[in-house]
């Protein structure tokens, strides 16, 4: 069985541009989330997908990032415009549905605006 | 505001035991889990306690107790293998889960 999956591995932008990250979760999994980390600190949620539909974003840190799962397969997380402050790696986790309490993580996406 | 504690770094010998400590304030809360991380890797779930008590699995056992807001993640017989981080997580309202900051691991031969 294949595992959570993201793409790219690695993204260098300046600031203002867009960025656009992608995520495959375990087939199966209704539950979708997104995470970020900036170096040291906490993994920060973003926001949680049941499906396609917006279960909670209440991470989300402001308008600049759209976050959508259409067809409740794979997700994309778009950064528009890109800040300094965006930098750090963002992951994507599955469960099964109900929510399980273990997620299975991607690699991430490690996010360097310059 | 919600948050987990846990220290920035521990370093053991291989061979040793070696406890991460993890206390939280949360609103809401339905277990801890612990995830490992290895450099570039993506985090993977070790354990989660829903109740007070020992949770054992091998070499890794973890601990909660609600009632202090406390949990921990207790490895044994370490390995090099086991040099990674170490994150508690609060599964809380909502199932929305909030992680710490992690614990760095080094294991020294």
């Amino acid at each position: 069985e294949a595992g959570v999956t993201q793409f790219p591995s690695h993204s260098v932008i300046e600031k203002g541009q867009t960025v656009t990250l992608r995520c495959d979760p375990i087939s199966g999994h209704d539950n979708l989330y997104w995470y970020r980390r900036v170096m040291g600190k906490e993994i920060k949620f973003l926001l949680h997908f049941v499906k396609e539909s917006k279960q909670d974003e209440s991470g989300m840190p402001n308008n600049r990032f759209l976050a959508e799962r259409t067809g409740g397969t794979y997700s994309t997380l778009k950064v528009q415009p890109a800040e300094l402050e965006d930098s750090g790696v963002y992951f994507c986790a599955s469960s099964q549905d109900p929510p399980s309490y273990e997620q299975y993580f991607g690699p991430g996406t490690r996010l360097t605006v310059t | 505001g919600q948050s987990l504690e846990q220290p920035s770094e521990v370093t053991a010998v291989e061979g040793a035991i070696v406890q991460i400590n993890c206390t939280y304030q949360t609103s809401g809360f339905y277990g801890l889990s612990w995830y490992q991380q290895h450099d570039g890797g993506a985090p993977t779930f070790l354990s989660y306690n829903a109740l007070d008590g020992l949770e054992e699995t091998g070499r890794f056992s973890s601990f909660l107790s609600r009632s202090d807001s406390y949990g921990y993640l207790l490895l044994q017989e370490l390995q090099m293998k086991d040099s990674a981080s170490y994150f508690c997580a609060v599964r809380g309202g909502g199932f929305k889960t909030i992680f710490g900051a992690g614990t760095r691991l080094f294991v020294k031969a």
